[in-house]
């Protein structure tokens, strides 16, 4: 089982619905939970950074994370033609550990 | 507020030339400081990363090396490129510590000949 998944997609959706985008992960160390957009040709950007299990909201976009489930979402209210690109989730145990775990993104469409 | 450059945005190298790639970070001290290389379907893999200046932990055997010449500059090398050494390296920066968000340059697309 890989430690992180995540639906590559692609999703298509017309402007102004909402979305949902996922990831599972089965490594219970797992603490920190992020959000990352990436542009074509370009290098990720953070979006959403999150500790242990709740809701985080900026804007549009809202981060859940459920750790009993081992399972993290990002919400996209209103979603925009410039919210097209690829979301990759991540996460990181913490400690003395600085590496971060990726998914493998989810292309994401919207329609104007 | 921190910055990362990382230069060049493309390159074309014929096979069996050197390379390297440079990565700068301004606006913070003492960075963890990574390289990763994306591919198509396969997502990010952690080439290297850097906690200190000549600390360097290598993740993967490969045809590549990295470098942390200065507290804020992080360089990926090779003397002899493979073809199978094309794809998009980006490098990357996060505070010391566990589980901190890393925040990536626009990286360099790397096409072997």
């Amino acid at each position: 089982q890989k430690e992180v998944e995540q639906d590559p997609g692609p999703l298509s959706v017309p402007e102004g619905a909402i979305v949902s985008l996922n990831c599972t992960y089965s490594n219970s160390a797992f603490q920190y939970f992020m959000w990352y957009r990436q542009y074509s040709r370009k290098g990720p950007e953070l979006l959403m950074y999150t500790y242990s299990s709740g809701n985080k909201e900026d804007g549009r976009f809202t981060a859940q994370v459920d750790k009993s489930s081992k399972y993290i979402s990002l919400f996209i209210r209103d979603s925009q033609p410039s919210d097209s690109a690829t979301y990759l989730c991540a996460m990181g145990s913490g400690g003395s550990n600085y590496k971060l775990t990726f998914g493998k993104g989810t292309l994401l469409t919207v329609n104007p | 507020s921190q910055t990362i450059h990382q230069w060049p945005a493309t390159l074309v190298q014929p096979v069996g030339s050197p390379l390297s790639l440079e990565c700068t970070v301004e606006g913070t001290s003492n960075p963890n400081l990574y390289w990763y290389r994306q591919a198509a379907g396969r997502g990010l893999q952690l080439l290297f990363y850097s906690v200190g200046i000549g600390q360097i932990s290598s993740e993967v055997p490969q045809n590549l090396s990295a470098s942390r010449p200065q507290d804020r500059q992080f360089i990926l090398s090779s003397k002899k490129l493979l073809l199978s050494d094309s794809g998009f390296y980006l490098c990357a920066w996060s505070l010391l510590g566990g589980g901190q968000p890393q925040h990536f340059g626009d990286g360099t697309r790397l096409s072997i000949l």
